[in-house]
This record gives structure tokens, C-alpha cells and sequence, in this order.
């Protein structure tokens, strides 16, 4: 079965750097996936697509303060810099055919 | 400005049927993948339905046999007929774009849905 674990929570100071982790089920390491970011209150947003190599494609207007990369069945979101509105969730989303996974998201805190 | 606007949403009582939709601006949704997302109140992302090509549909299993998805490529919309409906099914829907059938890359704002009596 496919399926995205995420760590619940997660926190950083402000102007530092954080990596959220996103790992994939036994069977599945060889799966791109993406992440989405979703401020209080908002829809969420998509930020980048991660492929098995660890090359990233970020969406449109993506600052590149946000980057992905790859290791085995975990998929990494790293956001450097760190602003007070990068506090949001954050989830990781993958697919295969007929199916499309949600992670169950990690929550960002900025200190 | 590639835009998605959902509407539709609405408080309904326990069986009953609701349909929600979602308009496209800056693309044409018949040739995109386009599907629906939920969020229940204080959870996370779930997928709920995905249409592409001409008529190829997907369902969530929690949906499925009750929830029907169809685009109408004159308006540029996409619709989510809800029938049946269960107060597990109280969420915000989201709309999406669905880039090439992998993953989300342009999504609306949403419209909450409330199933209760």
C-alpha cells in the first residue's frame, strides 16, 4: 500500500535553515512525489516536484529558498532563510494509477 | 492569471445531495487533468476525485458510488456531484489542476461543505 509518513511537527528560528522529511512505504522508494505548503487559513500551494535522482522543479513564483532533494524512500523539503510566513503546513503528495497519496503533513513553527 | 474558483458549498443535512463547482481561468480544463481534494476540519489533505482525457474518472474509496465528477469544457468548469452525504464528508473541497495526472500544481481557494442535521 502507498503511503507518505510525515513527522507531526517541526521548528526553526527565524533566518535559519529546516528540512522536512516525507518517507515512502517498503516497495515504493523509487516514486517521485511533491510538496505543498499551506498557510493559516489558505488553500494550499504547490512548491516543487522531487524525482529518485533529487533533481527538483519548483511551480511558478517558487522562491529558491525552498529546494528538494532524495535518499532511498525519504524525500527532503528544505527551506533555508526561514521567514515568519513559511510557518505552515507542509505535505508531501505522490501517485500512482488511480491513486493520489497525501502525507499527513508536517507543521512548521518559525521561533 | 491560471485561476480556480470553487462554489457551491453549503451546509445539508445527512443523505442528502449537494454540487459543487469549480470555474478555470488562464487554462481550458479539457486539456488538463483536473480533480478534488478535501480537508476536514482540523485534518489533513485527502484526495476525492480525478478526471482526465475524455471521460476517465477516479474515486477515493470513501466516495465511491456516491460522488460523481464531470467537466463541462464550454463553461471551463469542473463538477462535483455529491450524493448520499455523511457527516465524515464535512470538509473544505478544494479544486486542482493536475499536472500531467502526477500532482497538484494549481489549486483554488476551496468551499466548505457542512453535513449535519
Amino acid at each position: 500500500q502507498l503511503v507518505l509518513t510525515q513527522s507531526p511537527s517541526a521548528s526553526a528560528s527565524l533566518g535559519a535553515s529546516v528540512t522536512l522529511t516525507c518517507t515512502l512505504s517498503t516497495g515504493h522508494n523509487n516514486y517521485a512525489i511533491a510538496w505543498h505548503q499551506q498557510q493559516p487559513e489558505k488553500g494550499p500551494r504547490y512548491l516543487l516536484k522531487i524525482d529518485t535522482d533529487g533533481s527538483h522543479t519548483r511551480g511558478d513564483g517558487i522562491p529558491d529558498r525552498f529546494s528538494g532533494s532524495s535518499s532511498g524512500a525519504e524525500r527532503y523539503l528544505t527551506i533555508s532563510s526561514l521567514q515568519s510566513e513559511d510557518e505552515a503546513d507542509y505535505y508531501c503528495q505522490t501517485w500512482d494509477t488511480g491513486i493520489w497519496v497525501f502525507g499527513g503533513g508536517t507543521k512548521l513553527t518559525v521561533l | 492569471e491560471v485561476r480556480l474558483v470553487e462554489t457551491g458549498g453549503g451546509l445539508i443535512q445527512p443523505g442528502g445531495s449537494l454540487r459543487l463547482s469549480c470555474a478555470a481561468s488562464g487554462f481550458s480544463v479539457s486539456t488538463n487533468y483536473m480533480g478534488w481534494v478535501r480537508q476536514a476540519p482540523g485534518k489533513g489533505l485527502e484526495w476525492v476525485s480525478l478526471f482526465y482525457g475524455a471521460t476517465i474518472t477516479y474515486y477515493a474509496d470513501s466516495v465511491k458510488g456516491r460522488f460523481t465528477i464531470s467537466r463541462d469544457n464550454s463553461k471551463n468548469t469542473l463538477d462535483l456531484q455529491m450524493n448520499s452525504l455523511r457527516a465524515e464528508d464535512t470538509a473544505v473541497y478544494y479544486c486542482a489542476r493536475v499536472y500531467n495526472s502526477y500532482y497538484m500544481d494549481v489549486w483554488g481557494k476551496g468551499t466548505t461543505v457542512t453535513v449535519s442535521s
